[in-house]
């Protein structure tokens, strides 16, 4: 089945550290997304991307950055990771209809 | 600006109750809502989309373009819909979500 992959699932690492989320996809899809999940404020956009070229800001994207290295791949990068960005990060697609698919998520600690 | 509303952190019902998740938004042209669920460990996937009109699971929305509303509906609940329910506006090529319900369904 197509699907939408991330890795690591979990993570914790320590203020400071360099950190990045990886999300892969077989569905296909031009375009993908980066959300944090925090208990109480639902799904927050960080970056989003149409293709290898167009990289976008979400809501939230201070202390973020991303790389979009192919079609199937878009990665997510804490230069320098604080508390404040403990969260559930979702990496997810979109089909032509604006159906959005999401992967299973990384639980990401910073000490 | 674009905005979706939802009211309720939590909302706990018995088996076989009514229940029904409120969602408002603000959006200037002809809105496109979808209300996506999370269980318990896993990923959030669609539920069902105002376009469509169908009833997945039992659950219905009607989108009200007067009272800016798309609230969920299901007659009778069940343990099994106990889940985190989030309403979503599609705006500029991307979706805005709400803060979520959750949706805590006691035997």
């Amino acid at each position: 089945d197509a699907d939408v992959t991330q890795t690591p699932r979990n993570r914790i690492t320590k203020t400071g550290k360099r950190i990045m989320l990886e999300c892969s996809q077989t569905k296909g899809h031009d375009r993908m997304y980066w959300y944090r999940q925090d208990p109480g404020l639902g799904l927050r956009l960080i970056y989003y991307s149409f293709d290898v070229k167009d990289i976008n800001k979400g809501e939230i994207s201070d202390g973020y950055s991303v790389s979009r290295q192919a079609q199937a791949k878009f990665s997510l990068s804490l230069e320098s990771a604080i508390p404040n960005q403990t969260a559930l990060y979702f990496c997810a697609t979109i089909d032509s209809n604006n159906e959005q698919f999401f992967g299973p998520g990384t639980r990401l600690t910073v000490l | 600006a674009q905005r979706v509303t939802q009211p309720e952190k939590l909302l706990s019902v018995f088996k076989g109750a009514p229940v029904e998740l409120k969602c408002n938004y603000s959006y200037s042209g002809s809105p496109e809502l979808f209300w996506y669920v999370q269980y318990s460990r896993q990923r959030l996937q669609l539920l069902l989309r105002h376009i469509s009109r169908e009833s997945i699971k039992g659950f219905t929305a009607d989108l009200n373009k007067g009272e800016t509303s798309f609230h969920l509906k299901k007659p009778f609940a069940q343990e099994e819909d106990s889940a985190m329910y989030y309403c979503a506006l599609w705006s500029f090529q991307k979706l805005v979500f709400g803060t979520g319900t959750r949706l805590l369904v006691s035997p």
